[in-house]
């Protein structure tokens, strides 16, 4: 299958500090990105959706101001949180597909701990 | 409206007993289904996934799922089960067309006893 790559895989921040967190499609054109959360012990939460060149299209109750993603090029996408908190600290997952696949691929995750 | 319900939250069993983990459905028009494993610590690993054709669908690892529409169901199943198999078992579905965005289930915490 198509592989996907995130970077960092953690990150610990302070509070009151942005964090970028970059997702990248190695083996193909990732036209649409998508970003999603997952709390321990929990499914993952879709956050938002990106299509390459345009602006990201968030889940109901996902602040866009906190969570400004941009998918600039057909093999990055990024994440950056903003201002981020305590509460913001879980496991950030992307994933990425194109037209011709029926499914997306998946990136190994990011853990940020926000201290 | 579209979901993706996992009935079974937590499971218990012992080496080589089998698995039935449940999965059921709602969405309008035809489905795409996943079911993806996570193990303690890792990423996400697809496991099968079911486009059309063939219901009975093999994966990776001995597990199998059968897409039922009648039941709106895609239950995985493994003949029986490895201490290694303990995990989180997650279900998606999405549709056929468009973005693929994907509806996960509520996963399911498998823990296998040796």
């Amino acid at each position: 299958g198509a592989v996907v790559s995130q970077h960092p895989s953690w990150v610990i921040c302070k509070s009151g500090t942005s964090v970028k967190i970059e997702c990248r499609s190695l083996d193909f054109q990732a036209t649409t990105m998508f970003w999603y959360r997952q709390f321990p012990k929990q499914s993952l939460m879709l956050m938002a959706t990106s299509n390459e060149g345009s602006k990201a299209t968030y889940e109901q109750g996902v602040e866009k101001d906190k969570f400004l993603i941009n998918h600039a090029s057909l093999t990055l996408s990024t994440l950056t949180v903003t201002s981020a908190h305590p509460e913001d600290s879980s496991f950030y997952i992307c994933s990425g597909t194109e037209p011709s696949y029926n499914e997306q691929f998946f990136g190994p995750g990011t853990r940020l701990t926000v201290l | 409206a579209q979901s993706v319900s996992q009935h079974n939250h937590h499971v218990i069993l012992s080496e080589a007993a089998s698995l039935e983990l449940g999965c059921n459905y709602s969405y309008g028009g035809t489905v795409n289904l996943f079911w993806y494993v996570q193990y303690p610590g890792q990423h996400l690993q697809l496991l099968l996934k079911y486009f059309s054709g063939d219901p009975l669908v093999k994966g990776i690892k001995g597990f199998e799922a059968e897409f039922i529409k009648s039941k709106f169901s895609f239950n995985l199943r493994k003949p029986s089960v490895q201490w290694s198999d303990t995990a989180e078992y997650f279900c998606a579905g999405s549709k056929t067309s468009g973005t693929y965005k994907y509806i996960f289930g509520t996963g399911t915490r498998l823990k296998v006893l040796a």
